[in-house]
């Protein structure tokens, strides 16, 4: 079935550097990607979305990479606040319908 | 800033009582979903709906129902609340667009039930 694995340890990392958040997922070739944010006791919230042909997407500090071979996305935060110390989420559509399966998520510290 | 709103947050109610979660949009979205979430956990597609009429059971099962009278609102039911449904239950929105049915889905807070 298809599955989607997150680092459930969570990042903790200095202000100032750059995060990289991975979302692995087998038995399964999907259209896109999506990544969002959840703030404790909050709904997500969308960031980004990459599809199978980009390899590299970006907004503002945040970047995206898709690696279709690897089954593998990153994530990546530069020049990190302690504002984006949240939970991020990788979300897969479920075939060719409008449903997603989301990842459990990476929590992400930035000490100031 | 998404237009989409979940009332009550928190519900605090004992074991074998009847409770709706209410969920509205003014987006105007066709597709709706709810989710439960349990801490620290991925979130689990419990219903979902095409538009009005239209509702199916998600990937996780549940004993709520749905419906969907009217394209802005999608309540979720429980006829006899039981501690097992302890949990974050989160709608969200989406419409369609785009050849691949690339869709950002938009969440509402969220409401934390606890069942004694």
């Amino acid at each position: 079935s298809q599955k989607i694995e997150q680092n459930s340890e969570a990042l903790n990392i200095q202000e100032g550097k750059t995060a990289t958040l991975t979302c692995n997922y087998t038995n399964y070739s999907p259209a896109y990607l999506q990544w969002y944010r959840q703030d404790p006791g909050r709904g997500p919230v969308f960031l980004l979305l990459i599809r199978e042909n980009e390899k590299e997407k970006r907004k503002e500090r945040l970047k995206v990479t898709f690696d279709t071979t690897l089954k593998q996305s990153l994530f990546h935060i530069t020049a990190s606040q302690p504002a984006d110390s949240a939970t991020y989420l990788c979300a897969l559509p479920l075939g060719s319908s409008y449903k997603l399966i989301f990842g459990s998520g990476t929590r992400l510290l930035v000490r100031p | 800033e998404a237009d989409i709103y979940q009332t009550p947050r928190y519900l605090v109610i004992g074991t074998g009582k009847k409770i709706t979660l209410e969920c509205s949009q003014t987006m105007g979205h066709d597709k709706m979903y709810w989710y439960q979430q349990d801490p620290g956990m991925e979130l689990h597609l419990i219903h979902y709906s095409y538009g009005v009429n239209s509702t199916e059971k998600g990937d996780l099962s549940s004993e709520s129902t749905v419906s969907r009278i009217r394209t802005e609102h999608f309540p979720l039911t429980l006829e006899s609340a039981r501690p097992s449904h302890t949990s974050q239950y989160l709608c969200a929105s989406s419409e369609s667009q785009g050849r691949d049915r690339a869709n950002e889905q938009f969440f509402g807070p969220g409401t934390r039930l606890t069942v004694l």
